[in-house]
């Protein structure tokens, strides 16, 4: 299963883009890169999925370069309520499909 | 879609006593689920892969003996703290494996609070 890197914690202010880099210098060919957030006494939320390229939905955008050693999820114009724990994943069909889970990235968000 | 529920959202026990937790996939099937502990200021941490119809499959460190899973059909799995003491006390999450838009994903529960006096 393929490491992940993120920064521990990002401070941001309402309103703003909020870039989150996560490395995975030794993800698989058929690895997927996944996304998740986590709020206080709740279970991680799904938000992107990405393989190459960019993703975007709703809520993010996932823009992964061609060599898909890292991955980049980007908020845009975050509110008080996206404070929470941001988890990077990286895992794809083969095998169990088990998700090791890093530190994540504490994102602060101030008024 | 793909909603992942489970019971109780909280539960407070003696120590000694055995607890179950459910793990439900609301809306779809699953063949794999897994089972998470995350303490308070801590990441997840995997306890254990659950397949429908066969033995669970624990990471290095879980005592299976202590953690009972069963994954009875796809929608179910459970969990059963036995002789439960106060250092088992933690945040219990389950997730299960379904498609996503480009791949299996894995979609977690609310997650069950275990408190052992």
């Amino acid at each position: 299963l393929a490491k992940t890197t993120q920064p521990i914690s990002m401070d941001s202010y309402e309103g703003q883009e909020v870039n989150i880099t996560c490395s995975h210098n030794n993800i698989a060919t058929n690895d997927y890169i996944t996304w998740y957030q986590q709020f206080p006494s709740q279970g991680p939320r799904f938000i992107i999925q990405g393989y190459k390229t960019k993703v975007t939905n709703e809520v993010a955008s996932l823009f992964i370069p061609a060599d898909r050693k890292s991955s980049t999820l980007s908020l845009p114009r975050v509110s008080l309520s996206d404070t929470a724990v941001y988890y990077c994943l990286v895992g794809g069909l083969e095998g169990t499909g088990k998700l090791i889970f890093g530190q994540g990235t504490t994102l602060q968000v101030k008024p | 879609g793909a909603v992942v529920s489970q019971h109780p959202s909280w539960v407070i026990c003696k120590s000694g006593t055995s607890v179950k937790i459910e793990c439900r996939s609301l809306d779809f099937q699953a063949t794999t689920m897994f089972w998470y502990r995350q303490f308070p200021k801590q990441s997840l941490m995997l306890m254990a892969t659950s397949n429908e119809g066969s033995k669970a499959t624990y990471e290095q460190g879980v005592e299976k003996d202590k953690f009972l899973i069963n994954h009875a059909s796809l929608t179910l799995s459970t969990l059963t703290v036995t002789s439960a003491h106060p250092e088992d006390s933690s945040f219990y999450i389950c997730s299960a494996r379904g498609f996503g838009a480009l791949t299996d994903t894995q979609y977690f529960g609310p997650g069950t609070r275990l408190t052992v006096l």
